[in-house]
């Protein structure tokens, strides 16, 4: 069983058109996060839910939307999609560190990428 | 200044080498200390982690974390092809996880 699942794993699309990807974990996590990684592995966080509510809200355009119907589902809307988006978006879940003695490990996704021609 | 600071290399060694990777940082309000793995189109994986200052082995892997340097170390014995991948450092307080930009590293047989 696949512990954070992710799709579509490859997106291509024009400019100016709109996309979503979901994101499901299995783990029982609390939290589930959004990161971008772009062409040169830099991986930047976008948002953060902790219990279906936003905790980290990075400065990312207002054209991503996150939404997350439970504590298991975190999806990721784009609107108006840009050249610029093109990147490897990776979802991913884990506990907050402490809870339990644990580290607030990420699991992450395979990740989607995506291509905006 | 970015939080934290890692050449992105790449690395190339043969294999058998001894590898060393290392990030800085800045935010001393880190606590936990990791790294990650990345194969080529997969997502990272967490390789080892380090809470507070001090070391930690596992087979070939040993992380070292000085607080007061704010640098963080992984260190790999006898290197091996299936080695090969993008190696992030990672680091966080309670709620904010930062990576490092990562290394690329290649083993050569």
């Amino acid at each position: 069983d696949t512990a954070v699942s992710q799709t579509p794993k490859y997106l291509v699309t024009q400019m100016g058109n709109d996309k979503s990807i979901k994101c499901e974990q299995n783990l029982g996590h609390d939290t589930m996060y959004w990161y971008k990684q772009d062409s040169k592995k830099f991986l930047k966080i976008m948002f953060s839910y902790n219990n279906k509510e936003l905790i980290i809200n990075e400065t990312v355009p207002n054209r991503f939307s996150p939404k997350s119907p439970d504590k298991a589902h975190l999806n990721l809307h784009i609107n108006s999609l840009e050249l610029g988006d093109s990147a490897v978006y990776f979802c991913a879940s884990s506990h907050l560190a402490g809870l339990a003695g644990g580290t607030g490990e990420l699991f992450f996704g395979e990740g989607s990428r995506l291509t905006v021609l | 200044q970015k939080e934290v600071e890692q050449d992105p290399g790449p690395l190339s060694v043969p294999e058998g080498a001894i590898v060393s990777l290392n990030c800085t940082y800045s935010n001393s309000a880190f606590q936990y200390f990791m790294w990650y793995r990345q194969y080529s189109r997969k997502g990272p994986e967490l390789l080892m982690y380090t809470y507070s200052s001090g070391n930690k082995e596992d087979g070939r892997f040993t992380a070292q974390v000085d607080k007061s340097s704010k640098y963080i170390s992984l260190f790999i014995r006898d290197s091996q092809p299936s080695d090969s991948a993008t190696y992030l450092c990672a680091m966080r307080d309670n709620n904010d996880m930062r990576f490092g930009a990562g290394t690329r590293l290649t083993v050569k047989p």
